[in-house]
């Protein structure tokens, strides 16, 4: 039961471009969003994070959209960064009734020098 | 350092062994969650507790159990060792139980 997909195991980037991670969840209690981001051997650290009130937040080079009609979310990041190559995981709870956060499988971001 | 620690970092065990692996979640952190990550693979969401109660449950194989004690830290059960079992099990702590998650580097396992 993959309630968060995230369709792209990974994804290559010129550095200066931006990159464009997408994910997609089934379950519409889901009303926070999150992304998270993991370097080898390291565990996932918080990056963003969105409210299902907004269909925007951005924080620096990172910006979070959320559509919730289509059920979608996506993370742009601008300009990447060498340093940015990453496993990338989105991930949904629900803020009500304690409803156990979700991961996707993850996509492997290379930005390339 | 997101303040989660998890003992121990690595850990080889044969086929039909038991394991624990322990963790203490940041300070002041009452929810506590169990994931396993297989090579190559996404986080795979075993078992959330909140101030000493199950609070949610997933893929939690029966071989598997977990507890969240009186202090806090929780330890996750592993019995009846099968080499699919090798991977790594991350656990992650939150103040309220939902929100932003803070991981520890988590605990390899490798069964031979």
């Amino acid at each position: 039961d993959q309630q968060v997909k995230q369709n792209s195991p990974s994804l290559s980037v010129q550095e200066g471009r931006i990159s464009i991670l997408n994910c997609d969840y089934t379950n519409s209690m889901f009303d926070y969003f999150l992304w998270y981001k993991k370097y080898p051997a390291e565990g996932p650290t918080f990056l963003i994070s969105i409210s299902s009130i907004k269909d925007k937040n951005e924080d620096g080079r990172f910006t979070v959209f959320l559509n919730k009609s289509a059920k979608h979310l996506s993370l742009h990041i601008v300009p990447s960064q060498p340093g940015d190559s990453a496993v990338y995981f989105c991930a949904a709870s629900a803020l009500t009734g304690g409803f156990k956060t979700i991961f996707g499988a993850g996509t492997r971001l290379f930005v390339k020098a | 350092d997101s303040g989660v620690t998890q003992t121990p970092k690595h850990l080889i065990t044969a086929t039909g062994q038991r394991v624990t692996l322990r963790c203490s979640p940041r300070s002041g952190d009452l929810s506590v969650y169990w994931y396993q990550q297989s090579l190559d693979q996404g986080l795979q969401f075993l078992i959330q507790y909140y101030n000493g109660e199950e609070r949610a449950k997933g893929n939690i194989l029966e071989r598997f159990s977990a507890q969240q004690f009186p202090d806090l830290h929780s330890e996750l059960n592993l019995s009846s060792l099968e080499l699919g079992d090798s991977a790594l099990y991350f656990c992650a702590s939150s103040v309220d139980g939902a929100g932003e998650l803070f991981f520890g580097e988590g605990s390899r396992l490798t069964v031979l």
